[in-house]
């Protein structure tokens, strides 16, 4: 079946440092969502990408949609340690109506 | 103030014993969802519902039911024929199924003793 896989798995970084999350399907999708779950929480919707080689941006955070529409990133600048939690990506691929999730990344930022 | 509720949060039962977890939502939404979330791994769909009194199966539904006979609510049972039921279970709920934001609960983190 379908599925979306994220590396890394887990991230460790001095609080400064940048930070990047890889999410890649096995097939085309029409979206990409990406969410933040901090400890103890639940996931947060944080931006949708729709078109093929989409760029947004929200203050230190960059978010890409591949040409092929098949792969995405998050890019965190100077990473705070606000920004601890575990981010996923998520895409629907057909009209299905079923958002399929990737395993998440777990950032780690020490001060 | 809108949103979508579940409860209890910490839900524990012993083996054998069928329980139902519960979700509300007043942001009038037409779908939702529940999934369930093990350590290290992603959201898994266990059911939505596009519309009251329609369900579907995710990829997990084996050992879960569900009913949306209200648009607001979209309770899930988790039954004795789930074999390994401890999990922590989110609802969410979005405007419809396309391409849409969902909405998280705060989520139901049940112990199977």
């Amino acid at each position: 079946g379908q599925q979306v896989m994220q590396i890394p798995q887990y991230q460790h970084v001095q609080e400064g440092e940048d930070f990047t999350t890889y999410c890649n399907s096995s097939t085309t999708l029409s979206n990409i969502q990406w969410y933040k779950q901090r400890p103890g929480g639940h996931p947060v919707f944080l931006i949708q990408l729709v078109k093929s080689g989409e760029v947004k941006k929200q203050k230190r955070l960059t978010f890409q949609f591949g040409e092929a529409k098949k792969n995405s990133s998050l890019h965190i600048t100077a990473t705070q340690t606000t920004d601890v939690g575990t981010y996923f990506c998520a895409g629907h691929s057909g009209n299905t109506g079923k958002l399929i999730f990737g395993q998440g990344t777990t950032l780690q930022v020490k001060p | 103030d809108g949103g979508i509720t579940q409860s209890p949060k910490y839900l524990f039962r012993k083996e054998g014993q069928n329980v139902t977890l519960s979700c509300e939502q007043n942001l009038n939404h037409d779908a939702m969802y529940w999934y369930r979330q093990d350590p290290g791994q992603g959201l898994r769909l266990i059911y939505y519902s596009q519309i009251v009194n329609d369900f579907q199966k995710g990829d997990i539904a084996e050992g879960y039911s569900v009913s949306r006979e209200k648009k607001e609510s979209f309770p899930l049972t988790v039954t004795s024929a789930q074999k390994n039921p401890t999990a922590f279970y989110l609802c969410a709920s979005s405007p419809t199924t396309s391409y849409n934001e969902q909405f998280f609960g705060p989520g139901t983190r049940l112990t199977v003793l």
